[in-house]
């Protein structure tokens, strides 16, 4: 069975601060991770992937997230954040045979100043 | 860049009324995808598909239709719609099911 958790609904950090977002997974198969971030009133869009190798990914912006299969977790990262990253930010998952992707329920992300 | 489109943006509609919802992707992309956002649930798969006539149940498929009647093309029916399935709507695409996914830009099904 694949799950994925995001034990954060709401995350408020002050802008240049960082910021850690926290993702836990259960998957049978081998995982393929990704970060899409929503920011308000629009679709989703796709921050990061991790399918293999080098635990730690860039995205964009300034994100990065790191794979731990010990930990099954793929927190996201960002060591300063601007107001502009307030937004919705989505951890999903799909086994390397899935068919379709598994999205965890959400973290609300508020910068303040 | 990949283009996901969703028609209406916006709708009502009463208890009991017939819905479909449109999407048409522009990707060349094998999979496509109906999602419902709800506050505290995410993102929730409500079917899938993976080729023109082919329709697969996701996990939150009761009280939905949907149809691909061709590659670009997926509809979604909400045949006896209930006040349970006032909701944000997203359709999206894929090449398979384990890349990225395109989003369209949403739908807000109100019924009262």
């Amino acid at each position: 069975a694949q799950s994925v958790t995001q034990p954060d609904a709401r995350v408020t950090v002050s802008e240049g601060a960082s910021l850690q977002l926290r993702c836990k997974y259960s998957s049978s198969g081998t995982p393929y991770l990704f970060w899409y971030v929503q920011y308000p009133r629009q679709g989703l869009q796709l921050l990061l992937k991790y399918y293999s190798g080098d635990p730690v990914v860039q995205g964009v912006n300034g994100f990065e997230a790191e794979f731990s299969k010990s930990n099954s977790s793929f927190h996201l990262r960002k060591a300063s954040v601007h107001w502009s990253d307030s937004a919705v930010y989505f951890c999903v998952l799909s086994a390397n045979s899935g068919t379709y992707q598994r999205f965890g329920t959400g973290t609300k992300l508020q910068v303040v100043p | 860049e990949a283009a996901v489109t969703q028609s209406p943006r916006n709708k009502v509609t009463v208890t009991g009324g017939n819905v479909t919802l449109s999407c048409r992707q522009t990707n060349s992309h094998n999979y496509m995808y109906w999602y419902r956002q709800d506050t505290g649930h995410g993102l929730r798969l409500i079917h899938y598909s993976y080729g023109a006539g082919n329709l697969q149940i996701g996990d939150v498929p009761d009280g939905y239709k949907a149809t691909r009647t061709t590659q670009e093309d997926f509809f979604l029916l909400l045949e006896l719609a209930s006040p349970s399935q006032t909701s944000l709507y997203f359709c999206a695409s894929s090449d398979r099911g384990n890349t990225e996914v395109f989003f369209g830009k949403g739908t807000r099904l109100t019924v009262v």
